[in-house]
C-alpha cells in the first residue's frame, strides 16, 4: 500500500508567487518524521525541511514552510516568493521510527516549473 | 564536512563489463544507502549498511554487489548488467539507522548516471 501520496505530477508558478506542493501519508506508527527533498535536473537530492510527528509547531526553513495537519495526515510544502532556481522535482518522504532499520519511503514526486 | 561524494559522475559500460561505483562520507555517519532512480521516478532503495554490515537488501539482482570496506566508504560492484539497469545511482548516509533518533535526515551524493549499452 502506498504510504506517501503526492497527487500533483506537475505544478506551474510565476516568479515571486507562493506555491503549495501536496503530500499525504499513511502510517499507524505514532512516531514518525516527514522530509521534503528537492532534486534539480543535475540529480542531487537536496534536503529542504523536516517535521516530526510530535512537533507542536510547523517547521520553517527560510522560504520553505511545512503545513502539517496531523489529523488529516498531510504535510504540504509551501514555497514563498518562488525563484527560477526553484524549478526542480520535489519529493515528500517519511520515516517510521517504529520500523528501526528501515530507510525513507518516498512519494512519486512533483515537478515544479517557475517562469519569469 | 557535510558532503557525500560519488565517483564517477557518469559511466557507460557494456553488458559484459565489470565496474564499480564509489561513495564516500566523512560526517561520522554509520548508515549508508544505495538507491536506484529512473527518470521522473522516486529513488528506489537497493541496499542499506548499518555499522558496516548489510542491513537491508531489497531483493536486488546479484549482478549488483555492495561492499562497505569501512565506515566512510561504500562501493557498488557491477557485473553483467542489462540495459534496463541504466539509471541514476544515488548514495546517501545518515547518523544511525538503529536509533529512533528524532532527526535522522539522509544526506545524498550527486549520483552516478549509469548507461548500459
Amino acid at each position: 500500500a502506498q504510504k506517501i501520496t503526492q497527487t500533483q505530477p506537475g505544478m506551474f508558478v510565476q516568479e515571486k508567487e507562493a506555491v503549495t506542493l501536496d503530500c499525504t501519508y499513511d502510517t499507524s506508527d505514532p512516531s514518525y518524521g516527514l522530509f521534503w527533498y528537492k532534486q534539480p535536473s543535475s540529480g542531487e537530492m537536496i534536503f529542504l525541511i523536516y517535521q516530526g510527528s510530535y512537533d507542536q509547531q510547523n517547521a520553517t526553513e527560510g522560504r520553505y514552510s511545512l503545513n502539517f495537519q496531523k489529523a488529516r495526515k498531510s504535510a504540504n510544502l509551501v514555497i514563498s516568493a518562488s525563484q527560477l532556481g526553484d524549478s526542480a522535482m520535489y519529493f515528500c518522504a517519511m520515516r517510521e521510527y517504529n520500523q528501526a532499520g528501515t530507510a525513507l519511503i518516498f512519494g512519486k514526486g512533483t515537478t515544479l516549473s517557475v517562469s519569469s | 564536512d557535510t558532503e557525500v561524494t560519488q565517483t564517477p559522475k557518469h559511466l557507460v559500460m557494456g553488458m559484459t563489463n565489470k565496474k564499480s561505483l564509489k561513495c564516500e562520507q566523512h560526517m561520522g555517519h554509520r548508515a549508508m544507502y544505495w538507491y536506484k532512480q529512473k527518470a521522473k521516478k522516486p529513488p528506489e532503495l537497493m541496499f542499506v549498511y548499518s555499522y558496516e554490515k548489510l542491513s537491508i537488501n531489497e531483493s536486488v539482482p546479484s549482478r549488483f554487489s555492495p561492499e562497505c570496506p569501512n565506515s566512510s566508504l561504500l562501493n557498488l560492484h557491477l557485473h553483467a548488467l542489462q540495459p534496463e539497469d541504466s539509471a541514476l545511482y544515488l548514495c546517501a548516509s545518515s547518523q544511525d539507522l538503529r536509533q529512533r533518533v528524532r532527526w535522522n535526515e539522509q544526506f545524498f551524493g550527486p549520483g552516478t548516471r549509469l548507461t548500459v549499452l
